[in-house]
Order: structure tokens, then sequence, then C-alpha cells
């Protein structure tokens, strides 16, 4: 079975400056995916960032970006230039091929201050 | 439609009672999912639709829950005789089913009383 772990329930980061959320995973898989969705209080999910594991190009999304460290099995995102708009829960997923469902972690409570 | 919509947004029941949440996923959409957030906690799958394929039903945590797609579009989740611990968001989400990442609606809170 694959397993997500994200160790911070909680973090905090001052407007403007730069967060890592930590997520690792459990699979004796070799191609699989990995994403970071937000969610703010509205509820509504979005995907922040999408990595394939076969890709050893870190993926980028603007202020976004992902440091995946695949023999570690780590899945690290980077947020940069913080706003106050990041505020939001952030869940790290994995999703081992077409024909099951994404695996998530417990989530990450990012608060954003000015 | 332009996103996946969700119906009621809030539900508030009695224990005992029956619910059913409704999915309407994006046009073309071959997936479906339903994921359950129960309050501090991650997403909890619940089942699986894609295309005509039998769903995956692994999820579902007991015979009180059970989902349909009619017509390989809409999907009723189906709470019966409700539980105070099924007090808890329910997401829906679809996708092309191609690993590009799924898009969720924006969820029923379900509040059993």
């Amino acid at each position: 079975a694959q397993t997500v772990t994200q160790s911070q329930p909680e973090m905090s980061v001052q407007e403007a400056e730069t967060v890592t959320l930590s997520c690792t995973y459990d699979t004796s898989e070799n191609n699989y995916y990995l994403f970071w969705y937000k969610q703010p209080p509205s509820r509504q999910m979005i995907l922040v960032i999408r990595q394939e594991a076969y890709k050893q190009q870190n993926a980028t999304e603007n202020r976004f970006s992902v440091n995946f460290q695949k023999a570690a099995k780590s899945f690290s995102l980077k947020i940069s230039d913080s706003q106050l708009g990041d505020t939001a829960m952030y869940f790290c997923a994995f999703d081992i091929n077409s024909g099951y469902a994404l695996n998530f972690g417990k989530g990450t409570s990012l608060l954003v201050t000015p | 439609g332009a996103g996946v919509s969700q119906s009621p947004s809030n539900k508030v029941t009695e224990k005992g009672k029956d619910v059913e949440l409704r999915c309407d996923p994006i046009s073309g959409h071959t997936a479906l999912y339903w994921y359950r957030q129960s309050l501090g906690q991650g997403l909890e799958f619940l089942i699986y639709f894609q295309g005509n394929s039998a769903p995956d039903k692994s999820g579902l945590p007991s015979d009180r829950f059970s989902a349909e797609r009619t017509g390989g579009s809409v999907s009723t989740l189906t709470i019966q005789r409700t539980q105070q611990e099924d007090s808890a968001v329910y997401l829906c989400a679809s996708s092309l089913g191609d690993n590009d990442g799924y898009t969720f609606g924006s969820g029923t809170r379900l509040t059993v009383v």
C-alpha cells in the first residue's frame, strides 16, 4: 500500500518570505505521479503543482516549486514570496497510475502573516 | 459545466435519516471520485468510477454507504441511517483519468445531529 506523510500539521510564515512544506511517501512502484493541492477556507481544492517521477527536473509553477528526491521518497513544496492569499491547507498526494485514486496526506495548515 | 458542481453545499440531518449527496462532474471527464474529509483530517478515499468499468468501492467505510453514477455523468452518494461519525465534508472530483490531477467540487458539509 502507498502512504503519504506530511509531518508538519501547522506552519507559519511572514509575507514575502519563503516557506517549505515537507512530504514523504512510501511505495515500491517506480513510475508514479505526485501532486500538491491547496485548500483555502472556501473548501475548493486547487491543484498547485504536479511532478512525474520519471522526470528528474523539479516542477515549477510561478512562486511554487518542488524539491523531488526520488531515492529519499521526498517531495517538498517551496513557496517563494509568500502572499496572504497563500493561507490554506496544503495536501500532498500520490498516484501510481490510472485506475487508482489519489492517496492524500493529512495536510499542513499554512498561515501567512502580514 | 465549467467546474465540478456539488449539492447541497451544506446538509444538516437527524441521526438515523438517509441522505443523498450529488456531484455533477466536468463534461467529458470519464473518472469520478468521492472523498471524505473529517475535521482536522486528510482526504479519505471512498469510491472511484472510471468510464463503464465496475467502480472501485474499496474505500466505503460500511454498507450504509453507496454510490452510483448514471449515464457516465452525475453521481449520487447515499448514506443510509446516518450516524454522528458520518459528519464530515464530502468532496467529489473528476478527471480525464490521465494522471493530470483532479478537479474538485466545493464539497458538501454534512452534519448529523
